[in-house]
């Protein structure tokens, strides 16, 4: 019940297209997901996170859309480039306590 | 945005030593601050959680005894890899969120550790 569950693995959009990217938990008690973006050799960074009460949540080309009934979010970037591709982690917590991340997608947008 | 630093970045060791790496939350106070190790193409796997003045709690499978933890302020955090071994070899990362119930959760760059 604490797993986060991440689609695709791997994911190739060309520039200027739409990535994709799904998650689903089965922990009603989480309230807090955000998105992280890693490099390789570094540590992760927070892109964008939300709560449960809004369905979606916009900053720049990155969107989240929660569907709090079907238990799933995911993240939408619009206009990838080629300085996107890096490897996105959702994660849920309970208030910012106990983070699950999920498995990671590697997002290679070609130029 | 909150800043945290770790260092070293890199650190090379032979077999049987100790490597101390720290973890420093620049502009925020860290109630709690979290070790991470991650392999190769991997996700993030929680090694142990600790609290300002408090011992950490370690996940399941992690050695308290190989991992040492020390939260000593609310603005540091280290992780001692005692008697290292190759199999210690890895990427490990701190984290640390803040005072508010939703504070985020900010990373340092990672250390990565190999033992020879």
């Amino acid at each position: 019940q604490q797993q986060v569950k991440q689609s695709p693995q791997s994911l190739i959009v060309q520039k200027g297209g739409i990535s994709i990217i799904n998650c689903a938990y089965e922990n009603t008690a989480f309230d807090y997901f955000p998105w992280y973006q890693q490099f390789p050799g570094k540590g992760p960074a927070l892109l964008i996170a939300i709560r449960p009460d809004v369905s979606e949540k916009k900053e720049g080309r990155f969107t989240i859309s929660f569907n709090k009934s079907a238990k799933q979010f995911s993240l939408h970037i619009m206009d990838s480039q080629p300085g996107d591709s890096a490897t996105y982690f959702c994660a849920a917590s309970v208030i910012s306590q106990n983070f699950v991340f999920g498995p990671g997608t590697r997002l290679s947008v070609l130029p | 945005g909150a800043v945290v630093s770790q260092h070293p970045s890199r650190v090379i060791c032979k077999s049987g030593t100790s490597v101390k790496i720290e973890c420093r939350s620049l502009d925020f106070q860290a109630t709690t601050m979290f070790w991470y190790r991650q392999f190769p193409k991997q996700s993030l796997m929680l090694m142990a959680t600790s609290n300002e003045g408090s011992k950490a709690t370690y996940e399941q499978g992690v050695e308290k005894d190989k991992f040492l933890i020390n939260h000593a302020s609310l603005t540091l955090s280290t992780l001692t890899v005692t008697s290292a071994h190759p199999e210690d070899s890895s990427f490990y990362i701190c984290s640390a969120t803040g005072t508010g119930a939703f504070s985020p959760l900010h990373f340092g760059n990672g250390t990565r550790l190999t033992v020879t």
